[in-house]
């Protein structure tokens, strides 16, 4: 069994300012995280992927997220929040099969 | 990189009448495919798995009679929704792998939005 919890379902900063979003997991398995964002109206893309090895992942647009294993933790940060960052962002867990998990999700808002 | 396509993008139809929904993956093959519904404010609750020349896999409490899923070539899955209700109104994403191991992400269609009126 595996679940995602996503603390803040609204998350609001100012334009150039760090952006953190959480994420806490749970899995039976090693688990295989990922974050994805979505735009209005629009399907999912992939903004990066924890599977095994370095536990610090870099994805696009500047985003990167840490895997906790002790913490069961998986946040995602940017250092600079760009207007176009405004969307909003799931965070998803795999244990197997390709059967995704996907936390409820958290709006983020950015201010000028 | 790997793309999926949806169509259409958007669907209005009336109550008792069918929709169909196609998902293809563009520069790849993919055995099986994923359709996610998604209702406001919530996140994606995957509705089946739609396996190539096989029946499709479905998630408790989908109605398999009403989500008529096709899988029928390895690049094109499609779901029917049957006698659609306007409860049937959502958000509607397919998703494919390109890679066959459970760390290969997936790809998403841009979605559906089908309101039934």
């Amino acid at each position: 069994a595996q679940s995602v919890t996503q603390l803040g379902s609204h998350v609001s900063v100012s334009e150039g300012a760090l952006v953190l979003l959480r994420c806490n997991y749970s899995s039976s398995v090693p688990p295989y995280l990922f974050w994805y964002v979505q735009y209005p109206n629009q399907g999912l893309q992939l903004l990066l992927k924890y599977t095994t090895g370095a536990t610090l992942v870099k994805g696009i647009n500047g985003f990167e997220a840490e895997f906790k294993k002790s913490e069961t933790s998986f946040h995602l940060t940017k250092p600079s929040a760009h207007m176009s960052d405004a969307a909003e962002y799931f965070c998803a867990v795999s244990g197997g099969y390709q059967k995704v998990t996907f936390g409820t999700g958290t709006k983020l808002q950015v201010i000028p | 990189g790997a793309v999926v396509s949806q169509h259409p993008s958007r669907v209005i139809c009336k109550s008792g009448t069918s929709v169909k929904i196609e998902c293809r993956s563009l520069d790849f093959q993919a055995t099986t495919m994923f359709w996610y519904r998604q209702f406001p404010k919530q996140s994606l609750m995957l509705m089946a798995t739609s396996n190539e020349g096989s029946k499709a896999t479905y998630e408790q409490g989908v109605e398999k009679d009403k989500f008529l899923i096709n899988h029928a070539s390895l690049t094109l899955s499609t779901l029917t929704v049957t006698s659609a209700h306007p409860e049937d109104s959502s958000f509607y994403i397919c998703s494919a792998s390109p890679g066959q191991g459970n760390n290969s992400p997936l790809h998403f269609g841009n979605g559906t939005r089908l309101t039934v009126t």
